[in-house]
């Protein structure tokens, strides 16, 4: 079973630095994007960017472009996101999602809660 | 701002059935097959309902049709029931680097 597990929930305060995790599983982690999409309270679904892991290719939606950093690490099959320095306004639920080959998000993650507040 | 324009609300009456449109341009959705569309209850994932513009995955529902024509492509729910109630999103592959946009998504309440 294909399966996208994310890191828990985090609380944070502004400034701070942050790297969620997703874990994938049955299936070749190389051969698909993967990527990492934002719910802010109350609002719809962001799409982000995503990440080929097979050879790093990067693409970011233009408004998150070096706001995030979408990262692999192929040797356990884990894509990240990462903040250098979290605002209150990165407070949402982040989820991760696999890109299938006709470029449709076939498999979700539950979804990562962050909570920046001081 | 979203790349594809979906209407905020719409609204229907059990049994009834409804239409969410999701409008591009020749670049994303007029320009090629791989329009999908999500289902999110919230507090949950998202789930792909429609893909390559009328396609469903097995399990879903044959209540839930897709279609295209030009630049906008088209969720049609027939029956509505309630547990439909939920937002929903268009996408589509785009010619930009992004390789994939997504619509604002469409809150749908059923009366």
């Amino acid at each position: 079973e294909v399966q996208l597990v994310q890191s828990g929930a985090e609380v944070k305060k502004p400034g701070e630095s942050l790297k969620i995790s997703c874990k994938a599983s049955g299936y070749i982690f190389t051969s698909h994007w993967i990527g990492w999409v934002r719910q802010m309270p109350g609002e719809g679904l962001e799409w982000m960017g995503i990440i080929f892991p097979g050879d790093s290719d990067t693409r970011y939606r233009p408004s998150f472009q070096g706001q995030v950093t979408i990262s692999v690490d192929k040797s356990i099959d884990t894509a990240y996101v990462q903040w250098s320095s979290l605002m209150a306004s990165d407070t949402a639920v982040y989820y991760c999602m696999r890109l299938s080959t006709y470029y449709y998000v076939d498999v979700w993650g539950k979804g990562t809660t962050v909570t920046v507040s001081s | 701002q979203s790349a594809l324009t979906q209407p905020a609300s719409v609204s229907g009456s059990p049994g009834q059935s409804i239409t969410i449109s999701c409008t591009g341009t020749s670049s994303d959705v007029g320009g090629y097959n791989s329009v999908s569309w999500y289902q999110h209850h919230p507090g949950k994932a998202p789930k792909v309902l429609i893909y390559t513009v009328s396609d469903r995955p097995s399990g879903v529902s044959n209540r839930f049709s897709g279609s295209k024509s030009g630049n906008t492509a088209s969720l049609t729910i027939s029956g509505l029931q309630a547990e439909d109630e939920a937002d929903y999103y268009c996408s589509s592959y785009t010619s930009s680097s992004t390789l994939v946009v997504f619509g604002g998504g469409t809150k749908l309440t059923v009366l």
